[in-house]
């Protein structure tokens, strides 16, 4: 399986720019997505093949990155971006990283 | 507006079997692959089965091959998982979900206990 790495928190204050990140095990070409998950919620779509915005998404969100190296921008960052992160990929069957906290100071 | 709604859960004892079901609306059904993907308690998300739009093809993870079956009505634009043979690992929420091949609707999940 394709192991996803991701930091297992972080903490920022409202404003401020925060990446994510997540490294793959193995090359995974630009086939990485990004969900937003708040407790007791069910996970929400970000980001899409590495760079394109869902839609309805705000464009303070981006995504870069291939192969195996990706970001998750937040910028700025608001007290509604509070949740856990996660990264996913669909280029060998389909795993998920273990989540990054977010929490706001 | 797509919807995805989720049913079936709830309390089952190692050995025995439940089946989940998943209505979805708002979208032409038949038109897409679905996706199962659950999470243990405070854990992450995994991967658990997919179906092919026309439900010619189903694929698994390792740990549930043999033990749940994934199936759809596109009549009744409904998707379902049969699991059998349940262990306490299999203890999490379920959720249904869009696979475009990443989710891009997901349900409000229900939740499968596991315990004697």
């Amino acid at each position: 399986d394709t192991v996803l790495t991701q930091s297992p928190a972080l903490a920022v204050s409202p404003g401020e720019r925060v990446t994510i990140s997540c490294r793959a095990s193995e090359s995974v070409s630009t086939g990485m997505h990004w969900y937003q998950q708040k407790p007791g919620q069910q996970p929400k779509l970000l980001i899409y093949g590495a760079s394109n915005l869902e839609s309805g998404v705000p464009a303070r969100f981006s995504g870069s990155g291939s192969g195996t190296d990706f970001t998750l921008t937040i910028d700025p960052v608001e007290a509604d971006d509070t949740a856990t992160y996660f990264c996913q990929q669909s280029w060998n069957d389909y795993t998920f990283g273990a989540g990054t906290k977010l929490e706001l100071k | 507006e797509v919807q995805l709604v989720e049913s079936g859960g709830g309390l089952v004892q190692p050995g025995r079997s439940m089946k989940l079901s998943c209505a979805a609306s708002g979208f032409t059904f038949n038109n897409y692959d679905m996706a199962w993907v659950c999470q243990a308690p405070k854990k992450g998300l995994e991967w658990v089965a997919t179906i092919s739009y026309d439900g010619s093809s189903t694929y698994y993870r390792d740990s549930v091959k043999g033990r749940f079956t994934i199936s759809r009505d596109n009549a009744k634009s409904t998707l379902y998982l049969q699991m059998d043979s349940l262990r306490s690992e299999d203890t999490a929420t379920y959720y249904c979900a869009r696979h475009v091949p990443f989710f891009d609707y997901w349900g409000q999940g229900v939740m499968v206990t596991v315990s004697s």
